[in-house]
């Protein structure tokens, strides 16, 4: 138990559709991230968020939109998605001060159709 | 850049045996952690190594950060059928603070048939 929650853990959606992906801590950590994990690829970290501004975006399309409205909380709005955007979406936090190892949620299972 | 290479990609256990794996960089990192991933979970620390040429243990796991600082080895000994899953390494990005770590592409184990 990492103290990462992240819902929902399966999500299939259409390209038409719009969505949120959910991450809740609650261990008073100020930073979260999202990282995308697509089959045969390595994790890709693509927001980070610390003291509940945005810090890194790494040229993720525009159809993928972070929001962290409290330390506790991040969601990752979608809509309009490709197919090549099913993927594991994992929700991490930093629990230590400086470099310190990552502790994932269990992620996202996302499929769009 | 600061790409990790593990090597080999998969590998097939049987029970009781000794298994290895690596992790290797053009690029000097100073710290290499070491996660293990179970199907429909999000990666789980196993360890962290953070001075060249460390040497630690958790368990049956053994880890070392390579001399060179550009290399990282796993050992599992005695493996058992719950050590199968994806094996990753990861490392910060030099160039960036905190916390945002960049991941080889993993090494599966499976069990031998």
């Amino acid at each position: 138990e990492t103290g990462v929650t992240q819902t929902p853990r399966h999500l299939v959606m259409g390209m038409t559709n719009k969505k949120s992906l959910k991450c809740e801590q609650h261990l008073g950590h100020n930073a979260m991230y999202w990282y995308k994990q697509s089959a045969k690829k390595p994790l890709e970290l693509m927001f980070v968020y610390s003291l509940e501004e945005r810090v890194e975006n790494n040229s993720v399309p525009s159809r993928f939109s972070p929001e962290c409205p409290n330390s506790s909380h991040l969601f990752l709005h979608l809509h309009t998605l490709q197919p090549e955007d099913s993927a594991l979406y994992l929700c991490a936090i930093p629990p230590g001060q400086g470099v310190s190892p990552l502790h994932f949620g269990n992620g996202t299972r996302l499929t769009v159709t | 850049g600061q790409q990790l290479n593990q090597s080999p990609q998969s590998m097939f256990i049987q029970e009781g045996e000794d298994v290895s794996m690596n992790c290797t960089s053009s690029s000097i990192f100073n710290t290499w952690l070491w996660y293990k991933q179970d199907p429909g979970e999000g990666p789980v620390l196993l360890i962290a190594l953070y001075k060249a040429g460390e040497l630690t243990s958790n368990g049956r796991l053994t880890a070392q950060f390579g001399i060179t600082r550009k290399d990282s080895f796993l050992n599992i000994s005695a493996s058992i059928p719950s050590d199968v899953g994806i094996y990753f390494c990861a490392g910060p990005l030099i160039k960036a603070a905190g916390n945002k770590l960049t991941f080889g592409g993993g090494t599966r184990v499976l069990v031998k048939p």
